[in-house]
């Protein structure tokens, strides 16, 4: 059975940093494309960053340069490192698995729980 | 502001029919596939439809999805108060490398 399950999130001052993961069961991350979608309170969904299995990454304007996606292999687990944390930061992040048999990016087919992220002083 | 534009909120009544659309640009709808979610209260969204109108193994042939020029509609018949949810669209953008969200419909079964 496929699962994904985020952790990591919590309080932090803005200028912060956090680190998420989500250790993933049931299919091996780095043979997939593997994004981050956050989800601001009360608002709509944001993609965030993807790694496709060749190891490219990519992000979102918001976050480049602050933000980086990597992967363990080993542990079968997708990072977020996020750094100079902002208020506007502030949401519930999950991971997400693009369907394999998809003909193109962005067709989320297994979802993590969320893990929210707080940037507060 | 969303790249891709929905309607805030539909309704209808139990076993009636309805159709959310999602409107985006030849560097978006125009020239990409699109996929609809559904996000019930408090979980993460789940995929509906894919490669504009396609189901995923699970998801009942109630829920339908089409695509035409730089719009996109997914249309849900038999309605129930089980489908009260927001609805969200998504595809590439190729103009900003990105993938992008439509600002979500909130759907109603009165």
């Amino acid at each position: 059975e496929v699962q994904l399950v985020e952790s990591g999130g919590g309080l932090v001052q803005p200028g912060g940093s956090l680190r998420l993961s989500c250790a993933a069961s049931g299919f091996t991350v780095s043979s997939n494309y593997m994004s981050w979608v956050r989800q601001a309170p009360g608002k709509g969904l944001e993609w965030v960053s993807v790694i496709y299995s060749g190891g490219s990454t990519y992000y979102a304007d918001s976050v480049k340069g602050r933000f980086t996606i990597s992967r363990d292999n080993s542990k079968n687990t997708l990072y977020l490192q996020m750094n100079s944390l902002r208020a506007e930061d502030t949401a519930v992040y999950y991971c997400a698995r693009d369907l394999p048999d998809s003909s193109g990016p962005g067709a989320f087919d297994y979802w993590g729980q969320g893990t929210l992220v707080t940037v507060s002083s | 502001q969303s790249v891709l534009t929905q309607p805030p909120s539909v309704s209808a009544a139990p076993g009636q029919k309805v159709t959310i659309s999602c409107s985006g640009s030849s560097s978006n709808i125009g020239n990409n596939y699109v996929s609809w979610y559904q996000q019930l209260p408090g979980t993460a969204p789940k995929l509906l439809i894919y490669d504009n109108n396609k189901r995923p193994s699970g998801i009942p042939d109630r829920f339908s999805g089409s695509k035409s020029g730089t719009s996109a509609t997914l249309g849900i018949t038999g309605l129930q108060t089980g489908d009260e949810a927001d609805y969200y669209c998504g595809t590439w953008d190729s103009s900003l490398s990105d993938v992008v969200f439509g600002g979500g419909t909130k759907l109603t079964v009165l």
